[in-house]
């Protein structure tokens, strides 16, 4: 099987701007979860989705986003951009509550 | 104080030692997740486990409920081994919380 996918794998947006990133689950994994890691706060939970609902939330701001397809395609938004937004952003899927597998990440940096 | 703890924070080995990593929790747990993350950002799931020990070639993980405690043990180390280890607890749902993970050096 396939594993994780996300893309792009790197991005580089200007403070304001607004930013998609895409992650792909393994087949027939139908939970995702996105992280997002800093130098400064280590990995954090942002959200998780399972069949397209929102499970759960992590404690970001309303600017972070994020919705699941009937595919279980996940996208994650992040709206007006700030420096602090630049990280690393990963994405992980299971099949429940198992264990996840991650994706190789998005590395977002904000000028 | 983070829920989640591990020590040490830094950890430099020579190859052949046998490595101890350990990760300490505050919180109620449905299982405990061992990851590994190279330069670059790449992670690897190594163990998730609520009970016991688990074994997966030079890798042991074992945890502690009662005394919510976990260690990783590396046997016969090898400079491959050279990554940052993570702990992380769920809780029930896939939410994971991380600890600040451990840099491992092994160097031959």
């Amino acid at each position: 099987k396939a594993g994780v996918t996300q893309t792009p794998r790197y991005l580089i947006k200007t403070r304001g701007q607004q930013v998609t990133l895409s992650c792909s689950p393994i087949s027939g994994h139908r939970s995702v979860s996105w992280y997002q890691q800093t130098p400064g706060q280590g990995l954090q939970f942002l959200f998780e989705y399972f069949s397209e609902t929102q499970r759960n939330k992590g404690n970001f701001p309303g600017r972070f986003s994020g919705r699941q397809f009937s595919n279980s395609r996940s996208e994650m938004n992040v709206s007006t951009l700030e420096l602090g937004d630049s990280a690393l952003y990963l994405c992980a899927s299971s099949q429940g509550a198992d264990t996840q597998y991650f994706g190789p990440g998005t590395r977002l940096t904000v000028l | 104080k983070n829920e989640v703890e591990q020590s040490p924070q830094n950890l430099t080995a020579q190859e052949g030692e046998f490595i101890t990593i350990n990760c300490s929790y505050s919180v109620g747990i449905s299982a405990l997740h061992w990851l590994q993350q190279h330069p670059g950002g790449g992670i690897v799931s190594l163990f998730m486990l609520s009970s016991g020990k688990k074994k997966h070639g030079r890798l042991i993980a074992t945890i502690n409920i009662q005394e919510k405690h976990s260690s990783l043990h590396i046997t016969a180390s090898h400079p491959r081994d050279s990554a940052v280890y993570i702990c992380a607890v769920g809780r029930n749902t896939d939410k994971l919380i991380f600890g600040t993970g451990t840099r491992l050096q092994v160097f031959p």
